[in-house]
């Protein structure tokens, strides 16, 4: 069974540029969650899809937005790049969103952004 | 509100030695637990997780963590490390009886060095 994928694993942007990061759940997961990793700061939560709507957002600026596709598939946008924007961006998985499941979250590899 | 804390940065043990990564949480209910593992510019990796049940849970790769009520901790323990153990720890902690789309809430993460 494929596990949570990511495109691309790199991206170098400029200040003021959007990025768009992508991400594919395993087959039958419905949630997707997206996380910020930048250095020394552990994981940061962003976003939470689920069955297509943001279910619950992080604590960062409008800039930072998604959607859910009707495959699940998941797509990250940050629009006017800021330097310290430049971090890990990951992305899970999980089977159930939401109600009292445990829902345990499977990781994509990441996407490694640069804002120069 | 729901947190959780990893008192260490960083945790060094000498191949062979019992290790253990601390973690304690804060929850109005009763948790669900986790625990992940980062090896170097990989995602996380899902190692256990306590939903309910017996307190000592056995994950993947020989770790095992013992969920004590009490002390509102459920540390991450390995009988003989391994030098290929040496990775980012996080501990992870939803309430489970928030209902809706409360999100995971991650710890800081835990670097753990095993010395050969």
């Amino acid at each position: 069974e494929a596990g949570v994928t990511q495109s691309p694993t790199h991206l170098i942007k400029t200040r003021g540029q959007q990025a768009t990061l992508r991400c594919s759940p395993i087959s039958g997961h419905t949630s997707v969650y997206w996380y910020q990793q930048a250095l020394g700061l552990g994981l940061q939560f962003l976003l939470w899809y689920d069955e297509g709507e943001e279910r619950n957002r992080g604590n960062f600026p409008p800039r930072f937005s998604g959607r859910q596709f009707p495959n699940y598939s998941s797509e990250l946008n940050v629009n006017a790049l800021e330097l310290e924007d430049s971090a890990l961006y990951l992305c899970a998985s999980s089977l159930f969103g939401g109600g009292t499941h445990q829902e345990t979250q499977y990781f994509g590899p990441g996407t490694r952004l640069l804002v120069l | 509100a729901q947190s959780v804390a990893q008192p260490e940065d960083q945790v060094n043990v000498a191949e062979g030695n019992p290790l253990t990564v601390k973690c304690t949480y804060s929850v109005s209910g009763n948790p669900y637990l986790f625990w992940y593992v980062q090896y170097p510019n990989r995602g996380l990796q899902f190692l256990l997780k306590y939903i309910t049940g017996d307190n000592l849970v056995k994950g993947s790769y020989g770790f095992e963590a013992e969920f004590n009520k009490s002390q509102t901790s459920f540390h991450l323990k390995k009988p003989s490390a391994l030098v290929s153990d040496s990775a980012l720890y996080f501990c992870a902690v939803r309430d489970r009886y928030s209902g809706g789309y409360q999100k995971v809430t991650f710890g800081t993460g835990t670097k753990l060095q095993v010395i050969p």
